[in-house]
């Protein structure tokens, strides 16, 4: 690939079960969160995003989860396919007068058939 | 068929030689990005435009410059000066306005490597 998960933290999951990939935020203050999916030498690709209002979102086979006492984000990822093998990385604003994001180095997910 | 486009999706600079990646979105999005993408770390932002014939400093912005002479295009040059341009960058835009917080859609990337 193009070296975009070199060095993180690797997921590895059997096809066909749920991916679980965590994500911790640093100011209690952030009130929308994206997340996104790399795949090797792409761009990132936006899969859910959430607002602090809420505790949970779903989508089609992805579901956010919002834990704000302990600053805590996860994807859940359901029925997980090889072609969900990527990086996985979720954004957290960090200037609130224009929106401007820090973006976590990800955790890549290995699906195995 | 809408979205972001980057080109080329390889580049290959010289030393001493400036080099121009380009962006473009058929989105009608006001505000663009450019980010900047080493092996194992978070993206980092360069340059952003909030509106067209405007434009501001990232967290890394030496050795880089833009433009945003037109709504839907942002070009990047890579000078001389940036030392270390060995990277994957990403343009990226969202549909901008004041406040807020929103997502940004990303392109495909351009590879930049020295020779």
């Amino acid at each position: 690939g193009e070296n975009v998960g070199l060095h993180l933290p690797t997921l590895s999951v059997q096809e066909g079960d749920n991916s679980i990939i965590n994500c911790a935020y640093s100011n209690s203050a952030s009130d929308y969160f994206i997340w996104y999916k790399q795949e090797s030498g792409k761009g990132p690709q936006f899969i859910i995003d959430i607002r602090s209002n809420m505790d949970k979102r779903q989508g089609q086979r992805v579901t956010v989860l919002l834990n704000k006492t302990v600053k805590h984000l996860s994807l859940q990822i359901a029925a997980t396919q090889p072609g969900d093998s990527a990086v996985y990385f979720c954004a957290e604003p960090y200037e609130y007068n224009f929106n401007k994001f820090y973006f976590g180095s990800g955790t890549k997910l290995n699906v195995k058939p | 068929d809408g979205g972001i486009t980057q080109s080329p999706k390889y580049l290959f600079r010289k030393e001493g030689q400036n080099v121009t990646l380009s962006c473009e979105q058929n989105l009608n999005h006001d505000a663009m990005y450019w980010y900047r993408q080493d092996p194992g770390q978070g993206l980092r932002l360069i340059y952003y435009s909030q509106i067209v014939n405007d434009f501001q400093k990232g967290d890394i912005a030496e050795g880089y410059s833009v433009s945003r002479e037109k709504k839907e295009s942002f070009p990047l040059t890579v000078t001389s000066a940036q030392k270390n341009p060995t990277a994957f960058y990403l343009c990226a835009s969202s549909i901008g306005g004041p406040g807020g917080q929103e997502t940004q859609y990303f392109g495909p990337g351009t590879r930049l490597l020295v020779l």
